[in-house]
């Protein structure tokens, strides 16, 4: 089975801009991830869906960080405007049931 | 709030060698625990899934166990190689399942040939 699909792999932007990054999940998988990864910590939950409905958001900045997975498939998550301390790796991963997670290779993001 | 720690942060040993990943964690009341590794600009794979009710899994040269009451979790890794280097990374999934993955920092690995 084809895995979860990122783009782009890199993105570099200056602070203030905004950006924009696509997931695409295994087909079937209802439950879809954004994580963030700071340099030297593990994955930080920002936003989980379960089909196109938002299951938590708890950690996510919401005055400049939005997601929405329109038809319960692909997601799509947006910086605006982006800051320095966003400089991350933003995973995406999917998810059947309750079974392992699925992850995507991420999208690198440098502020500058 | 489910706090996840891991120790080493990093760990050089020389090719052969069995190894142990230590993971704790401060809320007992787990659904899953899961161990994954990190390849340097890639994303994460799953290694092993250990269940609440279980606890140990063991893949090939892994083996994870689980011990809820004291909150840990060790990752054995027998005769190390150097592919084996990575970050791998401890994560659980807690609230009956529906608040997602909590990671730890991870334990960086370097297998010397």
């Amino acid at each position: 089975e084809a895995g979860v699909a990122q783009s782009p792999r890199y993105k570099i932007i200056e602070k203030r801009q905004s950006v924009a990054f696509w997931c695409n999940p295994i087909s079937g998988h209802a439950t879809l991830y954004w994580y963030q990864q700071i340099l030297g910590q593990g994955p930080k939950l920002l936003i989980q869906f379960q089909n196109n409905g938002v299951v938590d958001d708890s950690q996510l900045p919401k005055d400049r960080f939005s997601a929405e997975r329109l038809k319960g498939v692909d997601s799509t998550l947006k910086i605006q405007p982006a800051k320095l301390e966003d400089s991350a790796v933003y995973l995406c991963a999917s998810q059947r049931g309750i079974d392992t997670l699925h992850f995507g290779n991420g999208t690198r993001l440098t502020v500058t | 709030k489910q706090e996840v720690t891991q120790i080493p942060a990093a760990l050089s040993v020389p090719e052969g060698e069995n190894l142990v990943l230590n993971c704790s964690f401060t809320d007992s009341a787990i659904y899953n625990l899961q161990w994954f590794r990190q390849d340097p600009g890639k994303g994460l794979t799953s290694l092993l899934l250990i269940q609440s009710s279980q606890r140990e899994q063991t893949s090939g040269r892994l083996n994870a166990s689980l011990d809820k009451s004291s909150g840990r979790s060790t990752l054995y890794i027998a005769a190390s190689q150097p592919g084996d280097s990575a970050t791998y990374l401890c994560a659980l999934l807690s609230g009956g399942g529906a608040d997602g993955l909590t990671f730890g920092k991870g334990t960086h690995l370097i297998i010397q040939p």
